[in-house]
């Protein structure tokens, strides 16, 4: 069954430095989501991203974060400069369906993202 | 703005005992429902999920969840719950038509004892 992959599993980086987080959505998938979670807290919403642009972004996904579609697999998150605050689960997820009723979305494994 | 409210912040059950989760949610159109499980150390996995139709659906390992429009509710059960049941049980809501974000409540850490 595919599945949604993400990389790496675990990263580790000082506060300031750049991240770049990777994902490979399921082959036919349209729309492609980043979520984070904090540890101990819900899941939250941060982009969603469509036809090559953002969809929808949360008040979380400000100028220190941006998503790209690089290729025709890949599907990355961009932190800037990381803070202390951005130490969370990040995942990736993706759907097929372009608008219809069927809205399931396939998480990815997630990156445990550690900043110092 | 959609939000999810799970009021079981941590449910400690014997095997066999019978699991009932609550979930109300907060939004002024159709929406789909979802129960998505987190075990220890892995990805969410979709439980089950509710588009339309009948209100009782059904999902895998045993569990099922009613859909009660009038109470904003889509509590998740099963009746004889297991060891490898423990694990941290996520709702979540999104506007029935686009592709919206997932909102997704504070969860609800399940322990079973053996």
């Amino acid at each position: 069954e595919p599945e949604v992959t993400q990389t790496p599993s675990h990263q580790v980086t000082q506060m300031g430095q750049e991240v770049i987080l990777r994902c490979v959505p399921i082959s036919n998938h349209l729309y492609f989501y980043w979520y984070r979670q904090i540890l101990g807290q819900k899941v939250e919403f941060l982009v969603s991203f469509y036809n090559n642009e953002i969809s929808e972004k949360s008040e979380i996904f400000d100028d220190q974060f941006s998503v790209e579609r690089p290729d025709g697999s890949n599907f990355t998150l961009k932190i800037r400069s990381t803070k202390l605050e951005d130490s969370a689960m990040y995942f990736c997820a993706s759907t097929p369906q372009l608008g219809g009723a069927n809205h399931e979305q396939y998480f990815g494994p997630g990156t445990r993202l550690t900043v110092t | 703005a959609q939000s999810v409210s799970q009021h079981n912040h941590h449910v400690i059950l014997s095997e066999a005992a019978s699991l009932e989760l609550g979930c109300n949610y907060s939004y002024g159109g159709t929406v789909n429902l979802f129960w998505y499980v987190q075990y220890p150390g892995q990805h969410l996995q979709l439980l089950l999920k509710y588009f339309s139709g009948d209100p009782l659906v059904k999902g895998i390992k045993g569990f099922e969840a009613e859909f009660i429009k009038s109470k904003f509710s889509f509590n998740l059960r099963k009746p004889s719950v297991q060891w490898s049941d423990t694990a941290e049980y996520f709702c979540a809501v999104n506007a029935y038509f686009g592709n919206e974000k997932l909102t997704f409540g504070t969860g609800t850490r399940l322990t079973i004892i053996p």
